[in-house]
């Protein structure tokens, strides 16, 4: 069960410059997006979200992009903290069901100071 | 800020023992779920449980899973007779009812010995 994918496992990026997490579905009937963000020993924490109806959504220094077409969504966080360092998961739900969310793989994020 | 709790934070087990693992839904949410995540896999959904009924569960489980909320304010995941292969990251979840995203708790790592 691959419908969401992660291709790159990690990332390793400089403080201050962007990062870029890619995600891309198989399921055309995924139609809500999320990220979160896993630190070590803690549960997912909700980052930022956007619905097929859009194709970005902002949040501060986060904002995902959604590409319906190529069925691929990314998350941009700029600039980089080394807080930022963390496994980010990309999640995504079917037309109308928020009760069954499929997780990538994740990508672990690392910003050097 | 509210937030979703689970106890034990570890649990050791021996193979074919029963574990109950506690959550703590976030307090007006009605919308709960169990997902686990393997060492090193990726996050995968269990059970979506509403109105004291399973909404949606996954072929992960089984008839050795059972869920129950025994009170206003607990979620339970049971395992009857656990596994080698149920030794894993298990997360609870939470949804207010007209929100999309799902909020997650710490998490119980459970060993199967």
């Amino acid at each position: 069960d691959q419908q969401v994918k992660q291709n790159s496992p990690s990332l390793s990026v400089q403080e201050g410059r962007i990062s870029i997490l890619n995600c891309d579905y198989t399921n055309s009937m995924f139609d809500y997006f999320l990220w979160y963000k896993k630190y070590p020993a803690e549960g997912p924490t909700f980052l930022i979200s956007i619905s097929s109806i859009k194709d970005k959504n902002e949040d501060g220094r986060f904002t995902v992009f959604l590409n319906k077409s190529a069925k691929h969504l990314s998350l941009h966080i700029v600039p980089s903290q080394p807080g930022d360092s963390a496994v980010y998961f990309c999640a995504a739900s079917p037309i109308g069901n928020f009760n069954k969310f499929y997780f990538g793989s994740g990508t672990k994020l690392n910003v050097k100071p | 800020e509210p937030e979703v709790t689970q106890t034990p934070s570890h649990q050791v087990t021996q193979m074919g023992q029963e574990v109950i693992l506690r959550c703590v839904p976030i307090s007006n949410h009605l919308y709960f779920y169990w997902y686990r995540q393997i060492l090193g896999q990726k996050v995968e959904f269990l059970v979506s449980f509403y109105n004291n009924e399973i909404s949606e569960k996954s072929e992960i489980f089984d008839d050795q899973f059972s869920v129950e909320r025994p009170d206003g304010s607990n979620f339970t995941l049971k395992i009857r007779s656990t596994k080698l292969e149920d030794s894993a990251m298990y997360f609870c979840a939470s949804r207010g009812t007209g929100q999309e995203t799902q909020y997650f708790g710490p998490g119980t790592r459970l060993l199967v010995l």
